[in-house]
């Protein structure tokens, strides 16, 4: 079965300052990569997604991802946060075939002034 | 745009009682999912639709039922409410391919007494 680790429960930075949030998988044939963003009191929405192509993928909010098959990751970053950035941030993996995407724990990401 | 709503953002219920969230999707998806939840577990997987009338057990089905009758709804069905199960429920629906990125509502937030 598919897992996913998101390697912080929590990132405090201070704003405008770069960060990375962290995601590993559990090693598949063909994965679909996704982050999604959830701001308090809302459902989760896409941040990006990797399907095929370029490894580097560009999302909303100037977020953008790396997406690393040798070591199975996929990871986010954005050079420059701003304090609305504060919310909850999930990492999810569908593999190839399957319907259901398993998704990370969540990362915390706390951007103070 | 997709939208997935959630008939109820709060509500409280009493031990016992039968429960039922509601959930409308209006792009014409084949998949429906029901989430919960909680805080440090991340999102789990309670019921999965891939089509009308036909329904898979996830994670945590236990103390749950569900029901799609009709193609954009999808009902999430707590047949005797515990206090255990407080929590966010988060509705999602997407297209049937593996590719394709998870919409969710706004969540229902449920408190048992």
């Amino acid at each position: 079965a598919q897992s996913v680790t998101q390697l912080d429960s929590q990132v405090p930075v201070f704003e405008e300052a770069p960060v990375e949030l962290r995601c590993n998988y559990s090693s598949s044939v063909s994965v679909y990569l996704f982050w999604y963003v959830q701001y308090p009191n809302q459902g989760l929405q896409l941040l990006l997604k990797y399907l095929s192509g370029s490894t580097l993928v560009k999302g909303i909010n100037g977020f953008e991802a790396e997406f690393n098959k040798s070591q199975t990751s996929f990871h986010l970053r954005k050079p420059s946060v701003h304090i609305s950035d504060t919310a909850e941030y999930f990492c999810a993996v569908r593999s190839g075939g399957s319907y259901i995407p398993t998704f990370g724990r969540g990362t915390s990401l706390i951007v103070h002034p | 745009d997709v939208k997935v709503t959630q008939s109820s953002r709060y509500l409280v219920k009493r031990t016992g009682e039968k429960v039922f969230l509601e959930c409308v999707q209006d792009m014409d998806h084949e998949n429906m999912f029901w989430y919960r939840q909680d805080p440090g577990l991340g999102l789990r997987l309670i019921y999965f639709s891939y089509d009308v009338k036909m329904k898979e057990k996830g994670d945590i089905p236990e103390g749950y039922s569900v029901s799609r009758e009709k193609k954009e709804r999808f009902s999430l069905i707590l047949e005797s409410a515990s206090t255990n199960q407080t929590s966010m429920y988060l509705c999602a629906s997407s297209l049937g391919q593996g590719y394709s990125p998870l919409h969710f509502g706004n969540g229902t937030r449920l408190t048992v007494t």
